[in-house]
C-alpha cells in the first residue's frame, strides 16, 4: 500500500524560483491538505480540498497555490518562493475530511529557500 | 485562530518509567480531539480520535484520557521503550470547517 506519496523529500531553491510539491494518494480519500512544520511551531494548514475541483484556503495561504484536478493528485505550487517559506511540508489525507476522521500524512518535503 | 497547548515540550524518561502528557484546547465548541505520533524521518501516524467527554482510549502501553468541559486530554506512556521516542502531537477541531488545529508537541526521549 503507497498510502500518501510526498515528491521530492529535499528541495534547494533560491528566492524568486518557483516549483510544484506533489502529492498523490492511492486510498480514494475526497479530503487532501498541506500544512507546513517550523520549528517551536505547531503544523499549520496551508490549503485544503474536499473533492476534485474544490480547494480552499487554510490558515497560512499566501504565496501557495493549489488545484485539484483529479481526486488521487493535489499539487502545491510556489510561484516566487521565499525564504520565509524554508520548511517542512507536508500532505496530508482523510476519506471524507470529517473532524472525526485520521489523517493520513506523507512522509514530508524539507524546503530550504536561499 | 484556535489556541492549542501541549506540555511539556521536551521530555527524558529513563526506560521502563512511565510517563503523561498534556494537550489543552478551548473548551467551548468540541468535535474531536486527534494524537498522532511523529518519529523522526517518518510521517506522522494516528493514535487515537476522540470525540467524548470522558473517552478512554489504549492501545498497547499508549492510553489517552478526555475531557472536554475542561478543555484537556493526557497521553500516558506505560514502561516507556526506546522505540516510544517521537515527538506527540495533539489536534484539535471544532468542527466548524475541515481543518485541524495542531499545537507543537511534545517530544520524548526513552534513554535506554
Amino acid at each position: 500500500n503507497a498510502g500518501v506519496t510526498q515528491t521530492p523529500k529535499f528541495q534547494v531553491l533560491k528566492t524568486g524560483q518557483s516549483m510544484t510539491l506533489q502529492c498523490a494518494q492511492d486510498m480514494n480519500h475526497e479530503y487532501m491538505s498541506w500544512y507546513r512544520q517550523d520549528p517551536g511551531m505547531g503544523l499549520r494548514l496551508i490549503h485544503y480540498s474536499v473533492g476534485a475541483g474544490i480547494t480552499d484556503q487554510g490558515e497560512v495561504p499566501n504565496g501557495y497555490n493549489v488545484s485539484r484536478s483529479t481526486t488521487e493528485d493535489f499539487p502545491l505550487r510556489l510561484l516566487s518562493a521565499a525564504p520565509s517559506q524554508t520548511s517542512v511540508y507536508f500532505c496530508a489525507s482523510s476519506y471524507a475530511g470529517q473532524p472525526n476522521e485520521k489523517l493520513f500524512f506523507g512522509s514530508g518535503t524539507q524546503l530550504s529557500v536561499l | 485562530i484556535l489556541n492549542v497547548e501541549q506540555s511539556p515540550q521536551s521530555l527524558h524518561v529513563q526506560e521502563g518509567d512511565s510517563t503523561n502528557f498534556t494537550c489543552s484546547f478551548p473548551s467551548s465548541n468540541f468535535y474531536a480531539l486527534h494524537w498522532y505520533r511523529w518519529e523522526t524521518a517518518k510521517s506522522p501516524e494516528a493514535l487515537f480520535v476522540m470525540t467524548l467527554n470522558g473517552d478512554e482510549k489504549k492501545k498497547g502501553r499508549i492510553s489517552a484520557t478526555l475531557n472536554t468541559k475542561e478543555g484537556y486530554s493526557y497521553l500516558y506512556i506505560k514502561g516507556s521503550q526506546p522505540e516510544d521516542s517521537a515527538t506527540y502531537l495533539c489536534a484539535f477541531s471544532s468542527g466548524s470547517a475541515r481543518q485541524l488545529t495542531f499545537g507543537s508537541g511534545t517530544q520524548l526521549t526513552v534513554l535506554p
